[in-house]
């Protein structure tokens, strides 16, 4: 599979604090996925994006498709303690290449 | 409720008996693939299914084995497990290999000692 970059490793932030992970690959995807992964769950999606530059919403998250189709980042706005999780990119190439290259994962700390 | 299920949740087991654990999706999704998720690695995929009948490797397919008879169900077999597959397994689904939203299960913490 292709690597992709994912930071930061974690971040401990307080209540009400804005939050901003960022995720870069050496390979073009076609779709960038973000997947947020709750203690002893398996992940879950949040955010998908189809077409470079585009920017969307979901709620407190924004993610943009990087115009280069190498990046992609995701905001958390004024955030709250159940964002405490995993964050995961995820690439997908998409036509040819069906698998899901994840990212490491960021962990995010949230205290009241 | 439109699920992926896996069983077990935890495995204990000893090195060289071989195990299977078992996914099932009630979606009636083609795609279904395993991965496995390591501290500091992230989720890397071991196997994955376009349909009933067709598997493929992933990344990390050594020491794997998979087999997809019905639409429903991709076991995923370790016939020697050793050490370095102590690791926590999601089994995931979508409704076609194209499809960007994959359904995880809950996971299956595996330990070889």
């Amino acid at each position: 599979g292709q690597q992709l970059n994912q930071s930061p490793q974690s971040m401990f932030i307080q209540e009400g604090e804005d939050v901003s992970m960022n995720c870069t690959s050496s390979s073009i995807f076609n779709t960038w996925l973000w997947y947020k992964q709750d203690p002893g769950e398996g992940p879950v999606l949040l955010i998908a994006l189809y077409k470079a530059g585009e920017l969307t919403s979901n709620g407190r998250l924004t993610a943009q498709f990087g115009i280069t189709r190498k990046d992609s980042f995701l905001n958390i706005s004024a955030s709250i303690p159940s964002d405490v999780g995993i964050y995961f990119c995820a690439g997908q190439l998409g036509n040819s290449g069906y698998a899901l290259n994840f990212g490491k994962g960021t962990s995010l700390l949230v205290t009241p | 409720e439109a699920q992926v299920t896996q069983n077990p949740r935890y495995l204990i087991t000893v090195t060289g008996k071989k195990l299977t654990v078992t996914c099932s999706q009630n979606m009636n999704h083609e795609y279904m693939s395993w991965y496995r998720q390591d501290p500091g690695l992230g989720l890397r995929q071991i196997y994955y299914s376009m349909n009933v009948e067709v598997t493929d490797k992933g990344d990390v397919p050594e020491g794997y084995k998979v087999s997809r008879k019905e639409k429903r169900n991709f076991p995923l077999i370790l016939e020697s497990p050793s050490p370095n597959q102590t690791s926590l397994y999601f089994c995931a689904s979508s409704l076609t290999g194209g499809t960007t939203e994959a359904f995880f299960g809950q996971g299956t913490r595996l330990t070889v000692v």
